[in-house]
């Protein structure tokens, strides 16, 4: 049964700050890999899609690696913003199974 | 393209009453799946349908929620009776494909208060 693990749970940053977000499964057999943001309140959008053939995708600040062997994914946001506070979410497999996600505060 | 639509947005009963929640997927997209968010925990499937049969409803309370995908579209989840732990925010998602290759989209949400 898959597990997904967030870390760290929340992360509360000055704005500029350079960050990283880290997501690990107990199943590695995952076919591509979503990142989500959650703000409050609303639905899940999507931020980048690894497939299955890639190991990692870029999205203007965002940057996403994939390691199936470890069954470790990587966000990383340069030169975070006020903008960038959120739940961010990265389920494994397929359906989607959630963890509790990583709450990240970037104060002005 | 249109993105995933779900209605209502909020949605307030009392324990034992019953309520509805409807979703329109991405046209086109054959899996359909429902999720429930608990406050302060990642969303949780309930129930997952390819065009208009069930592919696993393994984590859906089947005494109390139903869910139906008429025709391969738009789809209905029902409680009934609602409990007060069924408060949460329900998320209804649509792909292509079991998401295999393609991605998953999500609509915003039906916020549930049960009082």
């Amino acid at each position: 049964k898959q597990e997904v693990t967030q870390i760290p749970a929340a992360l509360s940053v000055p704005e500029g700050e350079n960050l990283v977000l880290n997501c690990s499964f107990t199943d590695s057999a995952i076919y591509n890999l979503q990142w989500f943001r959650q703000d409050p309140g609303k639905g899940l959008t999507s931020l980048l899609l690894i497939q299955s053939s890639q190991r990692e995708q870029t999205s203007g600040r965002l940057n996403a690696s994939l390691d199936k062997s470890s069954g470790r994914s990587t966000l990383y946001i340069a030169a975070s913003q006020p903008g960038d506070s959120a739940t961010y979410l990265c389920p494994g497999n397929t359906p989607l199974v959630f963890g509790k996600g990583t709450r990240l505060s970037v104060i002005a | 393209e249109a993105g995933v639509a779900q209605s209502p947005r909020y949605k307030i009963i009392e324990k034992r009453q019953s309520v509805a929640f409807w979703c329109n997927p991405i046209s086109g997209h054959a899996t359909l799946y429902w999720y429930q968010q608990i406050l302060g925990q990642g969303p949780k499937l309930l129930i997952q349908f390819q065009n208009n049969g069930v592919v696993d409803d393994s984590q859906l309370p089947k005494d109390r929620f139903s869910a139906e995908r008429l025709k391969g579209v738009d789809s209905t989840l029902k409680i009934q009776p609602a409990k007060l732990e069924d408060s949460a925010v329900y998320l209804c998602a649509s792909s292509r494909d079991p998401g295999r290759y393609y991605g998953y989209t999500f609509g915003s949400g039906t916020r549930l208060t049960v009082v």
